[in-house]
This record gives C-alpha cells, sequence and structure tokens, in this order.
C-alpha cells in the first residue's frame, strides 16, 4: 500500500522567515495530494491540494510544489505569522473515494 | 466543516466495556471515515465507507466496528477487544473530489 513519509518532525522559524514541509510517496499511482493544518485540540482543516497533473499551486502565502518523476510534494509557507503555529499533515491518495494516507505530521512553530 | 458533527466530545470508558462513536454529516456526502490520532502522531485510518450498507477495513481495524445504515451516518464502536483504545478519534467525509472535511472529534479515555 502506499506509504507517505514526512520531515520535519518539528520546525521553528523566526516570524516572517519561510517554512518548507516535504513529504515523499511510494505509490506512483497516487495522484491528489492534499496539505491539513491542525491546531491543538481541533480537527485538521484542508489548506491547499494539488493534483499529479500539475506542478504547482499557490494560494496567497502558502504554496505546494510536486515532482512526480521523484514522488515528492513539498509545502511553501512565505512569510511566516505567528498563526500559522500548528500541526501539518500530507497526505496522497489514487483519488476517487480511495483512502487517504497522511503523513506523520509537521509541528510548526513561529517565534514572534 | 460544520456540517460534520460527532458526539460526544469526551467520552470515558471502563475496562471491558464497549462504547459507540456517533458520527453525523448533512453534507450529502457518499464516503465517510474514521481516523484514530494518538498523541504526537499522524491520522491511521480504522475504517471507510464509500456507500450505504457498505465498509472497508483501514490499516488498525482490530478491535472496532461500524455500521452505514444511512448516508448520514456511520458510527463506530471501540469494543472490549481494542486494548489500547485512549486517543482522539476524528470522523470524515467526502465527494468523489477526494477532498476530505473532518468532524470536530471525539477524545476517548479508558479509565
Amino acid at each position: 500500500g502506499e506509504n507517505v513519509e514526512q520531515h520535519p518532525s518539528t520546525l521553528s522559524v523566526q516570524e516572517g522567515d519561510s517554512a518548507v514541509i516535504k513529504c515523499t510517496y511510494s505509490d506512483s499511482a497516487s495522484n491528489y495530494f492534499p496539505w491539513y493544518k491542525q491546531e491543538l485540540g481541533k480537527r485538521p482543516q484542508l489548506i491547499i491540494d494539488i493534483r499529479s497533473n500539475v506542478g504547482e499551486k499557490k494560494d496567497q502565502r502558502i504554496a505546494v510544489t510536486l515532482n512526480k518523476t521523484a514522488k515528492h510534494f513539498s509545502l511553501h509557507i512565505t512569510e511566516t505569522q505567528p498563526e500559522d503555529s500548528a500541526v501539518y499533515f500530507c497526505a496522497a491518495s489514487k483519488g476517487g473515494y480511495q483512502k487517504v494516507t497522511f503523513g506523520t505530521g509537521t509541528k510548526l512553530q513561529v517565534i514572534p | 466543516d460544520g456540517g460534520i458533527t460527532q458526539s460526544p466530545k469526551y467520552l470515558f470508558r471502563k475496562e471491558g466495556q464497549n462504547v459507540t462513536l456517533s458520527c453525523e454529516q448533512n453534507l450529502n456526502h457518499d464516503a465517510m471515515y474514521w481516523y484514530r490520532q494518538d498523541p504526537g502522531q499522524g491520522l491511521r485510518l480504522i475504517y471507510y465507507s464509500q456507500i450505504v450498507n457498505d465498509f472497508q477495513k483501514g490499516d488498525i481495524a482490530e478491535g472496532y466496528s461500524v455500521s452505514r445504515e444511512k448516508k448520514e451516518s456511520f458510527p463506530l464502536t471501540v469494543t472490549s477487544a481494542q486494548k489500547n483504545p485512549t486517543a482522539f478519534y476524528l470522523c470524515a467525509s467526502s465527494i468523489k473530489t477526494d477532498t476530505q472535511y473532518f468532524g470536530p472529534g471525539t477524545r476517548l479515555t479508558v479509565l
């Protein structure tokens, strides 16, 4: 089955700096890659996603890149703010109703 | 997100007891999922259902059971066979666009 690895497990950045979280996946048939943000004690919420027919997607300060050949994708957060502090999860699936496999999460701390 | 509800928010279980966690959605989503989250860890899939009256085991189904008698409802029973059930349980639903929307979660503690 699919295996998703996520790095780093923790990340501290100064406010205003950029943060990058990287994930790799094992199943070349995976074609949908969402990113979720989970604040302490809350539910995960989708922040951005990308499908395998594009290489990059951007939404304000957040961007995701996908390299299908290398089977890895990354989340980029620019101009980080304290409210960006949370746990971020990457995930991969083959689309449709196929199950989604999550990474183990990255705890991001933005230091004011 | 407001269309998915879970109850109760907190649940306490005694040894040897079965408990049922509720998950309801009014988003008209076909698929529903149950995940378990342990402190500092990711989301592990317990069961999922793509359609009413059908469901599949996820990665950690042992000690759990589900039913899907209605499109809106996907209850999870934690049986006494689950030896370490203390965790945060998240329900999610999706349409065929893959994006999963999560409920607020139930925190289960074994006494």
